[in-house]
């Protein structure tokens, strides 16, 4: 099984930061990457899909980039309602495995 | 607009069937594959299987032999089902529609509003 590894497992940040978090499949693949925001009490919402493409509706300051073995989610200038958790999700084997999640806190 | 209302019985006892539908309200149904996904009480989430619109399902393996995931293209609904559950399966469950541009190209766009199960004696 592909093995998905989130960094850091948390994060404080202050509105305004420019915050980055890290997954690292334990295989390559290739670019079957996505990133979801959960926010307490409500259900994933999609961010980035096929490692860059941005979903619809969603803002501008998420960014996704990366390859192979090493994706980066960028959130450019922090927003309040931007404190949640952020998973990956490699879809690259049958098993569409998440990371263990990045929760993102306020300093 | 897409929406996805899920529901099912959310208190069972150990060794009963886990039984939750998830009707889908606006688009194609017959065009994307639907999934089931389970996160339990403050950790993170878990793929459970999803189903094409042929009706042919895709299971997690560690829960292949209890798991059943169907579909009902007359009414769009789509169901789960798991058997003799345990303390473990205590878990909120989502379900979601899947965009599927190729296997290896999937994402799940729109999800359900969760359904909290619970597994006690």
């Amino acid at each position: 099984d592909i093995q998905m590894t989130q960094s850091p497992s948390s994060l404080s940040a202050s509105v305004g930061d420019r915050v980055t978090i890290t997954c690292r499949p334990s295989q390559n693949i290739g670019r079957s990457l996505n990133w979801y925001q959960q926010r307490p009490g409500k259900a994933p919402n999609l961010l980035i899909y096929a490692a860059s493409s941005l979903q619809s509706g969603v803002p501008s300051r998420f960014s996704g980039t990366g390859s192979g073995t090493d994706f980066t989610l960028t959130i450019s200038s922090l927003q309040p309602e931007d404190f949640a958790i952020y998973y990956c999700q490699q879809t690259y084997s049958i098993v569409p495995l998440f990371g263990q999640g990045t929760r993102l806190d306020t300093k | 607009q897409v929406q996805l209302q899920q529901w099912g019985a959310g208190l069972l006892t150990p060794s009963e069937t886990l039984s939750l539908t998830c009707a889908v309200y606006g688009g194609s149904f017959i065009d994307y594959y639907w999934t089931w996904i389970r996160q339990p009480p403050g950790r993170g989430l878990e793929w459970i299987g999803d189903i094409n619109p042929a009706g042919i399902a895709n299971y997690d393996p560690s829960l292949r032999r209890r798991v059943t995931i169907s579909l009902d293209t007359s009414t769009n609904q789509f169901s789960l089902r798991l058997t003799s559950v345990t303390a473990a399966d205590t878990a909120m469950y989502y379900c979601a529609r899947v965009v599927a541009a190729s296997m290896m190209d999937r994402r799940f766009d729109y999800w359900g509003q969760g359904t909290l199960v619970t597994v006690s004696s």
